[in-house]
C-alpha cells in the first residue's frame, strides 16, 4: 500500500506568490519522521525541512513551513515568496521508528513550476 | 568539502552485462542507501547498509548486489538478472544520531541499456 501520497502530479505558481505542495501519509508507528526534497532537473536531492512526530511545533526553514496535522496525517510543504529557483521536483518522505538508520521511503513527488 | 560522490554521471549498459556503480563517501556517515528512480516517479530504496559488513535488501532488491567492505563506499552492481534496468540511480548517507537525521545525496548515475 501506499505509504506517501502526493496527490498534485504538477503545480503552477506565479512568481513572489506562495504555494502550498501536499503530502499526506500512512504508519502506525508513533515515532516517525517527515522530510521534504527538492530535485533540480540536475538531478540532486536537496533535503528542505524535517518534522518529527512529536514536534509540538511546525517546522519552519527560511522561506519553507510545514504544515503538519497529525490527526489528518498530513505535512504539507508551503514555499513563501515563489522564487524562479523554486521550479524543480519536490518530495515528501517518511522515516519510520526511533534511529537515523531506519530506512526512509518517498513519495510520488510534485512538479512546481514557478512562472515569471 | 564533505559529500557524497557517484561515478559514472552517465553509464551505458548492453543486455547481458553486470555494470557496477560507485558511491564513496567522506562524511564519515555509518548507514548508506541505493535508491532507483524512474521518471515521474519517486525514489524506490534497493539495499541499504547501516554498517560495514552488513546490508539489508530494500523494496526492489532482485537483480541488484551490495557491498560494504569499507565506511566509505557502498557500491552497487545491476547484474544481467535486472529485467529492466535503465533508471537514475542515487545513493544517499545519513549520521549516526536521531531520527531527524537526514540523508545527503550524491548527484546521481544515469543507467541506460542499449
Amino acid at each position: 500500500a501506499q505509504k506517501i501520497t502526493q496527490t498534485q502530479p504538477g503545480m503552477f505558481v506565479q512568481e513572489k506568490e506562495a504555494v502550498t505542495l501536499d503530502c499526506t501519509y500512512d504508519t502506525s508507528d508513533q515515532s516517525y519522521g517527515l522530510f521534504w526534497y527538492k530535485q533540480p532537473s540536475s538531478g540532486e536531492m536537496i533535503f528542505l525541512i524535517y518534522q518529527g512526530s512529536y514536534d509540538e511545533q511546525n517546522a519552519t526553514e527560511g522561506r519553507y513551513s510545514l504544515n503538519f496535522q497529525k490527526a489528518r496525517k498530513s505535512a504539507n510543504l508551503v514555499i513563501s515568496a515563489s522564487q524562479l529557483g523554486d521550479s524543480a521536483m519536490y518530495f515528501c518522505a517518511m522515516r519510520e521508528g526511533e534511529t537515523s538508520y531506519d530506512k526512509v521511503i518517498f513519495g510520488p513527488g510534485t512538479s512546481l513550476s514557478v512562472i515569471p | 568539502d564533505g559529500g557524497i560522490t557517484q561515478s559514472p554521471k552517465y553509464l551505458f549498459r548492453k543486455e547481458g552485462q553486470n555494470v557496477t556503480l560507485s558511491c564513496e563517501q567522506n562524511l564519515n556517515h555509518d548507514a548508506m542507501y541505493w535508491y532507483r528512480q524512474d521518471p515521474g516517479q519517486g525514489l524506490r530504496l534497493i539495499y541499504y547498509s547501516q554498517i560495514v559488513n552488513d546490508f539489508q535488501k530494500g523494496d526492489i532488491a532482485e537483480g541488484y548486489s551490495v557491498s560494504r567492505e569499507k565506511k566509505e563506499s557502498f557500491p552497487l552492481t545491476v547484474t544481467s538478472a535486472q529485467k529492466n534496468p535503465t533508471a537514475f540511480y542515487l545513493c544517499a548517507s545519513t549520521q549516526i544520531r536521531d531520527r531527524r537525521s537526514e540523508a545527503f545525496f550524491g548527484q546521481g548515475t544515469r543507467l541506460t541499456v542499449v
